[in-house]
């Protein structure tokens, strides 16, 4: 069966160092994958889309790696800050009109 | 300022009643979605549509129904007969274009069974 898979334990990491997320997939063979931010009570955020194609995408301090031989995602936050303490979910196109399926995701925390 | 509009928020139900959560985005776009978030899984999906007056089922379309007679509007109807509604209900739209599929969300309405 298909599967994505975060790190479900908490991620625990000091103000200034790069904090560093896993996304495992089986049985797909996803043109593109998107990470997401969702803080509690809200809606998730769009952060960054990487194609297969790409081996890896950043924006601000984010940075994503893409490596369709080993199904794996990596995403990182570099210099990060108590302000990116969030849950940040991976999700994968499933068809090619966008139809995504969601990792439970990796709750991130950063302490001053 | 574009976006999708959730409501109610929270939303409490008696066992054996129905209930509409209302979804609006004036985004100007065609596919629209909704899922189901629950502590510790991943956000699965319920119903989606591509275009007006046509909608798929997702992964665990049982006891919901929805419709889509706007382009802005895609209400989810939680049936009596969905086992477990208990839920983070979130709605979502995007472009229908191949391969660009940024997902917009609303904030999400908790319903919550009595």
């Amino acid at each position: 069966s298909q599967k994505i898979e975060q790190n479900s334990e908490a991620l625990n990491i000091q103000e200034g160092k790069t904090a560093t997320l896993t996304c495992n997939y089986t049985n797909y063979s996803p043109a593109y994958l998107q990470w997401y931010r969702q803080d509690p009570g809200r809606g998730p955020v769009f952060l960054l889309l990487i194609r297969e194609n790409e081996k890896e995408k950043r924006k601000e301090r984010l940075k994503v790696t893409f490596d369709t031989t080993l199904k794996q995602s990596l995403f990182h936050i570099t210099a990060s800050q108590p302000a990116d303490s969030a849950t940040y979910l991976c999700a994968l196109e499933t068809d090619s009109w966008g139809k995504l399926q969601f990792g439970a995701g990796t709750q991130v925390v950063v302490t001053p | 300022d574009g976006g999708i509009t959730q409501s109610p928020k929270y939303l409490f139900r008696k066992e054996g009643q129905n209930v509409t959560l209302s979804c609006e985005q004036n985004l100007n776009h065609d596919a629209m979605y909704w899922y189901r978030q629950d502590p510790g899984q991943g956000l699965r999906l319920i119903y989606y549509s591509q275009i007006v007056n046509d909608f798929q089922k997702g992964d665990i379309a049982e006891g919901y129904s929805v419709s889509r007679e706007k382009k802005e509007s895609f209400p989810l109807t939680v049936t009596s007969a969905q086992k477990n509604p208990t839920a983070f209900y979130l709605c979502a739209s995007s472009t229908r274009k191949p391969h660009t599929g940024e997902l917009f969300f609303g904030e999400g309405s908790r319903l919550t069974v009595l």
